[in-house]
């Protein structure tokens, strides 16, 4: 009930390509779902983040669609880039625990030049 | 500059060796966090705290310990680290819009 699914597990996309990965979740009260991106060496940090009463969310290249019915989320990169390299973690949680953010096992993304 | 300092960064230790790894946030935040990374399994959380005195639970909480006595310090004691305990850990604050950000990570090898 709590599980956040992702996948795949690791990406491999040539410069200038799109880079696609997705999560599914179980526990249909979760009300936030953040995308996460870890450089090698460092900590994750947030790169976008949805709530449930949107589709849909751009920031630049980076674009998060939600679909509540079928209780899936993706993250979309566009033109992907070398410097896109990094593994991303989706997450999902529900306000009323605190916020505690469960996360999906994480992708590990190599893009090309 | 706003962040979370871990130490230490990487650590090799023996099996039974109580050890401490540190963090501390200058960002006031009141929530903190410590998780562990595994491949194949993302971040899982060990324990949290949601202010100074209250700590809970997480999902992997056996042989680990915390404390929270002042809002910026929240140690993570392993009384008696096993070698399933090698892994990858980060301390992490939250601010009020539920963003966490994260330390740079302490590599803990128990042989």
């Amino acid at each position: 009930q709590q599980q956040v699914k992702q996948s795949p597990q690791s990406l491999i996309v040539q410069k200038g390509g799109i880079s696609i990965i997705n999560c599914a979740y179980e526990n249909t009260a979760f009300d936030y779902f953040p995308w996460y991106q870890q450089f090698p060496g460092k900590g994750p940090a947030l790169l976008i983040a949805i709530r449930p009463d949107v589709s849909e969310k751009k920031e630049g290249r980076f674009t998060i669609s939600f679909n509540k019915s079928a209780k899936q989320f993706s993250l979309h990169i566009m033109d992907s880039q070398p410097g896109d390299s990094a593994t991303y973690f989706c997450a999902a949680s529900l306000d009323n625990q605190g916020g505690k953010l469960i996360f999906g096992q994480g992708t590990e993304l190599s893009v090309k030049p | 500059e706003a962040q979370v300092t871990q130490n230490p960064r990487y650590l090799i230790t023996v099996t039974g060796k109580k050890l401490t790894v540190t963090c501390s946030q200058n960002m006031n935040h009141e929530y903190m966090s410590w998780y562990r990374q595994d491949p194949g399994l993302g971040l899982r959380q060990i324990y949290y705290s949601m202010n100074v005195e209250v700590t809970d639970k997480g999902d992997v909480p056996e042989g680990y310990k915390v404390s929270r006595k002042e809002k910026r310090n929240f140690p993570l004691i392993l009384e008696s680290p096993s070698p399933n305990q090698t892994s990858l850990y980060f301390c992490a604050s939250r601010q009020d819009t539920g963003e966490l950000f994260f330390g740079e990570g302490s590599r803990l090898t128990v042989l």
